[in-house]
């Protein structure tokens, strides 16, 4: 069964400083999806990022960030330079390509706080 | 291109009495999924649609849920009766790709409080 982790339940730090997300994941399938969504205080779940399974390289894009290990099966994610718009819960997701559905499993999410 | 549209936004009923709660996906989108948010926790799929017939809904509470899509297009969720474990957001995505790969677009979800 997939499981998703996010073990940080809230951080807070003040605007321009560095955040970094963690997440690990636990799945049987040698093929799956990693996710990264964001949802602000209006509730909507906004869509930051995906990665496969066959691709480890970590890249930038703006002001995200993300390490995708496979050997320690994480997908940390990093906000650089915050601002207080980023303010929200992030949530990690993992999808197996084999499961019925491509059912998303989400982790119980990180509350970020960025303060001015 | 409009996003995924859901009505009511906001919900406040009490146990025992019926709800139902409506979602128009993105143009094109064969696949809909329904989830539930219960607050401080991550959104757990309820119900997933692939046209109008049902890929999964091992997680839906089918002696009190239940859920339609049946032109294929827009769907509803019900739940008769409620109870107070009920109180959610209920979030309604679409997605057009298979395979885990396809974007999964959220609507603004419908928050539901049961007293």
């Amino acid at each position: 069964a997939q499981k998703v982790t996010q073990a940080q339940t809230e951080i807070s730090v003040v605007e321009k400083e560095d955040v970094t997300l963690d997440c690990v994941y636990e799945t049987r399938d040698t093929t799956y999806y990693l996710f990264w969504y964001k949802q602000p205080p209006s509730g909507e779940l906004v869509f930051l990022i995906r990665r496969n399974s066959f691709d480890e390289q970590n890249e930038i894009s703006g002001r995200y960030s993300w390490n995708f290990q496979k050997s320690t099966s994480s997908f940390n994610f990093t906000i650089t330079a915050s601002q207080v718009v980023d303010s929200a819960v992030y949530f990690c997701a993992l999808s197996e390509a084999g499961a019925a559905g491509n059912k998303l499993t989400f982790g119980g999410g990180t509350r970020v706080l960025v303060k001015p | 291109e409009a996003g995924v549209a859901q009505s009511p936004r906001y919900k406040i009923i009490e146990k025992r009495q019926s709800v139902a709660f409506w979602c128009n996906p993105i143009s094109g989108h064969a696949t809909l999924y329904w989830y539930q948010q219960i607050l401080g926790q991550g959104p757990k799929l309820l119900i997933q649609f692939q046209n109008n017939g049902v890929v999964d809904d091992s997680q839906l509470p089918k002696d009190r849920f239940s859920a339609e899509r049946l032109k294929g297009v827009d769907s509803t969720l019900k739940i008769q009766p409620a109870k107070l474990e009920d109180s959610a957001v209920y979030l309604c995505a679409s997605s057009s790709g298979g395979q885990g790969r396809g974007w999964r677009y959220f609507g603004p979800g419908t928050r539901l409080l049961v007293l």
